[in-house]
């Protein structure tokens, strides 16, 4: 009965280096979002899913991200050669039906700092 | 994409008054939520109004939705100092899949 996890809770890297978030959604809940907070910005959409499938990828920063979700549970969003802007906290969250018709249950989110 | 724009982007008052924060959004929706988030960490939601429904009601919340002019508001009224956080509002886009858009956020704070 846990709600959202995210791991890892912080994440320090060097310039360059791949990262690799993970989400363990609530189980039962067919939608899954990832979105990117910088420091006090509002939150800034990346990926949604719906099952396995991504029905809206356009909020991927660049082709150096992304995401994949296997058995309609786990979501991984893959950051490749990061660079120093894309310090941030990463937000996952779920719900239990498609977009915006039921509440998202949140994570407590990702720091993400590259050095 | 941005859908909703938050007003004002940060409010100070003192506690026990009441508090109006402001939401725009730009497209139909189907229903527009409010969360709370504090420390910069998890959201959490606090509640959901659909596009046929005016006001909605949660213990010291009141949410309004005006389909017409494309906003809502959030009243917290009575204040407390455990209010302080940074309230969002997010939508999703009728017809869209878009998933669910937030704005940027009003900065609340209590002042004791």
């Amino acid at each position: 009965g846990a709600g959202v996890s995210q791991s890892p809770s912080n994440k320090v890297t060097e310039k360059g280096k791949d990262v690799e978030l993970r989400c363990d959604p609530i189980s039962g809940h067919t939608a899954l979002y990832w979105y990117r907070q910088s420091l006090g910005q509002g939150l800034e959409f990346l990926i949604y899913f719906q099952g396995n499938s991504a029905p809206d990828k356009s909020g991927l920063p660049s082709d150096r991200f992304s995401a994949e979700r296997t058995g309609g549970s786990v979501s991984t969003l893959t950051i490749q050669r990061t660079q120093q802007e894309d310090s941030a906290v990463y937000l996952c969250a779920s719900s239990l039906t498609s977009a915006g018709r039921t509440e998202a249950f949140f994570g407590q989110g990702t720091r993400l700092t590259v050095v | 994409s941005q859908q909703g724009e938050e007003d004002p982007q940060a409010l100070s008052i003192q506690e026990g008054e009441n508090a109006t924060m402001n939401c725009s959004y730009k497209t139909s929706i189907n229903n527009l939520q409010w969360y709370r988030q504090n420390s910069g960490r998890g959201l959490v939601h606090l509640i959901l109004i659909r596009s046929n429904e005016r006001e909605k009601h949660s213990g010291r919340l009141r949410v309004t939705l005006d389909t017409s002019k494309k906003s809502s508001s959030l009243l917290i009224t009575a204040s407390r100092a455990a209010d302080t956080a940074s309230y969002f509002c997010a939508t999703d886009v009728a017809g869209g899949a878009d998933g669910l858009t937030f704005g940027k956020g009003t900065h609340l704070i209590i002042q004791p």
